[in-house]
């Protein structure tokens, strides 16, 4: 099944502490992003890669780091996590080209940092 | 200013009513346009794209006027399923400029 996977659902951390959520497709899309939606903000871009080894910043980087190894992977790094990045993050892919309408989405990550 | 803008709603509709609301955004480069279904904070899914011609999809229509910078979604004979909000969402240069949302909750 086509997909984008994000680990974990759900987690709750103590500011300071670096995590990582995973995010990989399985449908050979050159272009993945995340994004962090929070209550009458909409989704809000943080970081988008359109190929392996090539990112970018979105609307809001600061206090995050991604990398893109490999092209089925894009994970989101908060080397100290801080309570204003509690947010729900949401990983999506795409083949690519300014008009695709194939944006998959994986299924969020609640994180909270305490 | 942001560069989507949605009235949040909530629309409260009866079974079988129409409803209909739009978006406006900032960007007149933008190129491609879209509106995306989100049920209880789980992912966005995507409904349907917008052309300036206007399309449907079953229940759904959606038209894009580029002069005046807005899009619109309107859904006839609404069901409960169609309780959502729904998410206008603009294409530029492979970034994503999303709406806050329209929520809109069909009532038997």
């Amino acid at each position: 099944e086509a997909q984008v996977t994000q680990n974990p659902r759900y987690l709750i951390t103590v500011t300071g502490k670096k995590l990582t959520v995973t995010c990989s497709q399985n449908m050979n899309h050159e272009y993945m992003s995340w994004y962090r939606q929070d209550p009458g903000l909409g989704l809000r871009q943080i970081y988008y890669s359109m190929n392996v080894e090539v990112t970018d910043k979105g609307d809001v980087p600061e206090g995050y780091k991604v990398s893109r190894k490999e092209k089925r992977n894009f994970p989101l790094i908060l080397e100290s996590p801080s309570p204003n990045q509690t947010s729900l993050y949401f990983c999506a892919s795409s083949p690519g080209g300014t008009s695709s309408r194939s944006y998959t989405f994986g299924s969020g990550t609640r994180l909270t940092v305490v | 200013r942001k560069e989507v803008e949605q009235d949040p709603g909530p629309f409260n509709v009866p079974e079988g009513a129409t409803v209909a609301f739009n978006c406006t955004y900032s960007n007149s480069a933008s190129q491609s346009f879209f509106w995306y279904r989100q049920d209880c904070r789980k992912e966005p899914k995507l409904l349907m794209s917008v052309y300036s011609s206007g399309n449907e999809d079953g229940r759904f229509t959606a038209q894009l006027n580029r002069a005046s910078q807005y899009i619109s979604l309107l859904i006839r004979d609404s069901k409960l399923s169609d309780s959502a909000t729904y998410l206008c969402v603009v294409n530029y240069d492979y970034k994503l400029s999303f709406g806050a949302g329209t929520t809109v909750t069909v009532r038997a």
